[in-house]
């Protein structure tokens, strides 16, 4: 099984309320990641997950709040957003992100389209 | 800081055409290359991947890359599209010690019936 699976596809919300993404697999892999895709551009890192632990920060607003509640679950916490945060938000994994490397391809998941009224 | 470039923004090209998208990174060492693709409506898939041994890579659905250390390039080929290639296509690359992976702008790619 080489899938990562996001709920829900679909979210529209106002900027104050509390949403969150969901993302999970089960391919044993130790390294998770969030990204934001707007259209026609690249993925932008978010946030790296490490064994459970977080790693990387790329200078995202607090409004987002990452947490890895085990090896498997990987969630994005949404308050108080804004509309130019309406994206495409991508949940990646991989076998292993050790020491700084981020050696191993990563498997992207359907992503959230998310919508800030 | 690392650089990827994508040359083509958007490809228009008809059925059993040769495709080939360029890709030129910006690292001076040790680089792990991939090529994602991106369909109408889904996600990013892998297309191919190269770490080391045979520089030229055979990945999914046809497409082959080959990388030139020399012009730090990874270019993605194809001999004949279909109409089902229609797709963005990004190439991404993760250089030695770097803790992430850096995408290039990507190529749209549009194959007339």
């Amino acid at each position: 099984d080489t899938e990562v699976t996001q709920t829900p596809k679909h979210l529209v919300m106002g900027m104050t309320n509390k949403k969150s993404l969901k993302c999970e697999q089960h391919m044993g892999h130790r390294a998770m990641y969030w990204y934001k895709q707007k259209a026609k551009k690249p993925p932008e890192l978010m946030f790296v997950y490490s064994y459970e632990k977080l790693s990387i920060n790329e200078s995202v607003p607090s409004r987002f709040s990452p947490e890895c509640p085990n090896s498997s679950l990987l969630n994005l916490h949404l308050h108080a957003l804004q509309p130019e945060d309406s994206a495409l938000y991508l949940c990646a994994s991989s076998q292993d992100w050790t020491s700084g490397r981020a050696s191993y391809e990563q498997y992207f998941g359907p992503g959230t389209r998310l919508t800030v009224t | 800081a690392q650089s990827v470039s994508q040359h083509n923004h958007h490809v228009i090209l008809s059925e059993a055409a040769s495709l080939e998208l360029g890709c030129n990174y910006s690292y001076g060492g040790t680089v792990n290359l991939f090529w994602y693709v991106q369909y109408p409506g889904q996600h990013l898939q892998l297309l191919l991947k190269y770490f080391s041994g045979d520089p030229l890579v055979k990945g999914i659905k046809g497409f082959e890359a080959e990388f030139i250390k020399s012009k730090f390039s990874f270019n993605l080929r194809k001999p004949s599209v279909q109409w089902s290639d229609t797709a963005e296509y990004f190439c991404a690359v993760i250089a030695y010690r770097d803790d992430k992976i850096i995408f290039g702008k990507g190529t749209r790619l549009h194959i007339l019936p």
